[in-house]
């Protein structure tokens, strides 16, 4: 079965530090989906973003990279220069493409607090 | 402007009754989903929907019930059968039926207590 594992319960760091958040997978399909959201105070998820099995390639935006790896079957989110607005909860999630249900598995979330 | 809503964002429960959540949508999305939110836990799924008059369950689906008569409407009941319903709720949905790759939007959630 699909599962998302994020060990890391709570983080805190002080602005402009950089940060890494976890997130460890597993699933027995060839094809699939992998997600980051950041959930807010507002209680709303915001997507940040998708990759699919295929892609291994890491990700730059902005202050944002993702590190995607088959191989430890990993894909892990880190922020630069931390800023006090980055303070949420991060989920890392999953979809499968042909075993499965047709929807997202969630890992347990990454609740970060940047201090300034 | 496009979205999820959810209503109402704050709601009750007396034991033994049924409460139910509101989601509506308006980005002409096929599927919608509802998750359950609790401390820790991360997002489970209760039920979801791929197509009009069509539901499936999620992990956690006893003690609530859905409907999906309309494609922008998907109401969650939260049974007396629930027995420990205090937790935060989000519905989403995403734009292409049988497709899992699609991203999820999601409302901005539905905090129920028990009174």
């Amino acid at each position: 079965a699909q599962k998302v594992t994020q060990a890391q319960t709570e983080i805190s760091v002080v602005e402009k530090e950089d940060v890494t958040l976890d997130c460890v997978y597993e699933t027995r399909d060839t094809t699939y989906y992998l997600f980051w959201y950041k959930q807010p105070p507002s209680g709303e998820l915001v997507f940040l973003i998708r990759r699919n099995s295929f892609d291994e390639q890491n990700e730059i935006s902005g202050r944002y990279s993702w590190n995607f790896q088959k191989s430890t079957s990993s894909f892990n989110f880190t922020i630069t220069a931390s800023q006090v607005v980055d303070s949420a909860v991060y989920f890392c999630a999953l979809s499968e493409r042909y075993t499965g249900r047709r929807a997202l598995t969630f890992g347990s979330g990454t609740r970060l607090q940047v201090q300034p | 402007d496009g979205g999820i809503t959810q209503s109402p964002k704050y709601l009750f429960r007396k034991e033994g009754q049924n409460v139910t959540l509101s989601c509506e949508q308006n980005l002409n999305h096929d599927a919608m989903y509802w998750y359950r939110q609790d401390p820790g836990q991360g997002l489970r799924l209760i039920y979801y929907s791929q197509i009009v008059n069509d539901f499936q369950k999620g992990d956690i689906a006893e003690g609530y019930s859905v409907s999906r008569e309309k494609k922008e409407s998907f109401p969650l009941t939260v049974t007396s059968a629930q027995k420990n319903p205090t937790a935060f709720y989000l519905c989403a949905s995403n734009a292409l039926q049988d497709s899992p790759n699609e991203k999820l939007f999601f409302g901005s959630g539905t905090q129920l207590s028990v009174l």
